[in-house]
């Protein structure tokens, strides 16, 4: 069974930083795109990030961009998320979600959530 | 950059079919994916490419994709249906290509 477990989040300050991860267990996790998808409270889905199996290839969301980095340690069968400059807006639910091989993502499945708060 | 139009509601009886659309310029010419998310839960996938419904989904649910709208339809709604569902597409000519849509809250009257 494919499980994604998140960790990492808590309540950070405005202009700070947050690394979160999430361990995977029940598939090859070298071989699978992984994201990180968030939901503000009371919001939808927003696609946050992307990395190819093979950790070489990745993508961001325009209100991310140059504020986040996804990495993976295939090794450890882990996906990462450095957040850094974190904003109100940053305040969500953060996922992490198994895709596919690179081309017409789709997320399953997901993980139980890691919770953001940004607040003073 | 790609945009996904859901409307925010769509209510419907118990045993009535609901149908929740997704518009999306040429979208019939791309991949759509639907989740459903029920409060306090994880998003679950219940129909990818267009229409194949995942092990474990109900065959009520079911999909269809052309010209500029995607439809996913659940027939013989029941209670436990009532979810937010969210459309996706992956456009990979974007430098940002993960879309959802905005989300339509399905209520079981």
């Amino acid at each position: 069974e494919v499980q994604l477990v998140e960790s990492g989040g808590g309540v950070v300050q405005p202009g700070g930083s947050l690394r979160l991860s999430c361990a995977a267990s029940g598939f090859t996790f070298e071989n699978y795109a992984m994201h990180w998808v968030r939901q503000v409270p009371g919001k939808g889905l927003e696609w946050v990030s992307f990395v190819s199996g093979d950790g070489t290839t990745t993508k961001y969301g325009d209100s991310v961009k140059g504020r986040f980095t996804i990495s993976r340690d295939n090794s450890k069968n882990s996906l990462y998320l450095q957040m850094i400059s974190l904003g109100s807006e940053d305040t969500a639910m953060y996922y992490c979600a198994k895709g596919r091989y690179g081309i017409f993502e789709r997320f399953d499945p997901w993980g139980q959530g890691t919770l953001v708060t940004v607040s003073s | 950059s790609y945009v996904l139009t859901q409307p925010p509601s769509v209510s419907v009886a118990p045993g009535q079919t609901a149908r929740i659309t997704c518009g999306g310029n040429k979208i019939g010419s791309k991949s759509v994916h639907w989740y459903q998310r029920k409060p306090g839960q994880a998003p679950v996938l219940v129909i990818s490419d267009d229409n194949d419904r995942p092990s474990g989904i109900p065959e009520r649910f079911s999909g269809s994709n052309s010209g500029n709208t995607a439809t996913l339809t659940i027939s013989r709604v029941e209670a436990g249906d009532e979810a937010d569902y969210y459309c996706q597409v992956w456009d990979t000519r974007s430098d940002h290509p993960g879309v959802f849509g905005g989300g339509t809250k399905l209520t079981v009257l």
